[in-house]
């Protein structure tokens, strides 16, 4: 089955640096990959996707970018504000089962 | 995005009550719905995944006769943790798709067993 593995699992960035969070995967067969963003005692929401025919994607200050050869996708966020604060889960999609990375909690530092 | 509604959103019950979880998708029907459980500062473990009209697919591990999930129509999901004890407190999350498309969560349930 797939496996994704994410990186790192916790982050703390200074108010108006970017932050970056890794994910690789091991099914090529996954052609959708999603990152959602979870505040505490709330449930996930989706911030940003991407699909196994684009390489990058942006909106705002979020973007995704990836590598299908090398079956690895990453989460930039630029200008990072306070509440950009959370934890952040990667995953990916094949035949609508959907696998999720373990998280990152991200704390940005006014 | 699409619509996800979770009821109740905290519920405390006391051992050996059943409680039951709802999950809807206000804006679009959802041909399968999945069932989470997350411990606090882990990752979210798939429970069971829920197509409407047919049985429930439980992930090893989880008691099906514990858990009980019912998707009765497109847009309706329900689980229900029977006769609760304090181990089973924990938050639990649903989530819903259309076949081939975006995932969208509820908000969650956080359920303490007395």
């Amino acid at each position: 089955g797939e496996n994704v593995e994410q990186h790192p699992s916790t982050l703390s960035v200074q108010e108006g640096d970017s932050a970056v969070i890794k994910c690789t995967y091991s099914d090529s067969a996954s052609n959708y990959f999603p990152w959602y963003k979870q505040e505490l005692g709330k449930g996930p929401q989706l911030i940003i996707d991407i699909r196994s025919n684009v390489g990058e994607k942006k909106d705002q200050r979020i973007a995704v970018t990836l590598n299908k050869t090398a079956k690895h996708f990453s989460l930039h966020i630029t200008e990072t504000q306070p509440e950009d604060s959370a934890v952040y889960f990667c995953a990916a999609e094949r035949s609508n089962q959907f696998y999720f990375g373990t998280g990152t909690s991200l704390t940005v530092i006014p | 995005g699409a619509v996800v509604s979770q009821h109740p959103s905290r519920v405390i019950c006391k051992s050996g009550t059943s409680v039951k979880i709802e999950c809807r998708s206000l804006d679009f029907q959802a041909t399968t719905m999945f069932w989470y459980r997350q411990f606090p500062k882990q990752s979210l473990m798939l429970m069971a995944t829920s197509n409407e009209g047919s049985k429930a697919t439980y992930e090893q591990g989880v008691e099906k006769d514990k858990f009980l999930i019912n998707h009765a129509s497109l847009t309706l999901s329900t689980l229900t943790v029977t006769s609760a004890h304090p181990e089973d407190s924990s938050f639990y999350i649903c989530s819903a798709s259309q076949t081939n498309e975006k995932l969208f969560f509820g908000s969650g349930t956080q359920l303490s067993v007395l």
